[in-house]
């Protein structure tokens, strides 16, 4: 399995609350992304990086901000935790195995409650 | 803007049957197509990554095809066990600038014994 570890694995937090989710792998893969998970919408990407300190916005960027100050690790913050954020986090990594092709694999999950 | 849709949404079969799952994406420009499999509560895990340029993937009891031109991919299961209950994603890449994945709906799978 790809190293990929994601923290915390639960979160119930207040509404307005700032929330960090982190994720730290252990490949050396260059790209980073956050997915998040919901009943209906399916996977949709949050954020993702392509590199230290570059970084970019995804479908479903609203609310969130990340960083990435080290190849390995990657933050999600939610700046004021609204119930909407309720969902499960995905972290994803890939990197470049050939010429145009990338294998993306995934960490197990947070799954965030905001109350 | 790239859609990916899997039919069916749900499948119920008994154990020992053969299946076919269907991914279809509405821009053929793609550069992989990868199929996962997600157990509840669980992450994603990676099947099969086809290639653009290639047709088929194959790994034990599964085999991924993929038509480009028509958008379409199906995954194989051959001989279903209970142990292949889960639901199954498949996630397009159209893009070499973050390599970022579109993903389809998922087909939830039962295997009874």
């Amino acid at each position: 399995d790809a190293g990929i570890t994601q923290s915390p694995r639960h979160k119930v937090t207040e509404t307005g609350t700032p929330v960090t989710l982190r994720c730290h792998q252990t490949e050396n893969h260059r790209y980073m992304y956050w997915y998040r998970q919901d009943p209906g919408h399916g996977l949709r990407l949050i954020h993702y990086s392509y590199g230290v300190k570059d970084t970019d916005k995804g479908e479903v960027s609203d609310g969130y901000s990340v960083s990435r100050s080290k190849t390995e690790d990657f933050l999600l913050t939610l700046e004021s935790a609204t119930s909407s954020q309720t969902s499960v986090y995905f972290c994803a990594i890939s990197e470049y195995a050939e010429a145009w092709v990338t294998e993306a694999f995934f960490g197990q999950g947070t799954r965030l409650t905001v109350v | 803007k790239q859609e990916v849709t899997q039919i069916p949404a749900a499948l119920s079969v008994p154990e020992g049957e053969n299946l076919v799952l269907n991914c279809s994406f509405t821009d053929s420009a793609i550069y992989n197509l990868q199929w996962f499999r997600q157990d509840p509560g669980k992450g994603l895990t990676s099947l099969l990554l086809i290639q653009s340029s290639q047709r088929e993937q194959t790994s034990g009891r599964l085999n991924a095809s993929l038509d480009k031109s028509s958008g379409r991919s199906t995954l194989y299961i051959a001989a279903s066990q209970p142990g292949d209950s889960a639901t199954y994603l498949c996630a397009v890449t159209v893009s070499n600038a973050g390599n970022m994945l579109t993903f389809g709906g998922g087909t939830r799978l039962m295997v009874k014994p």
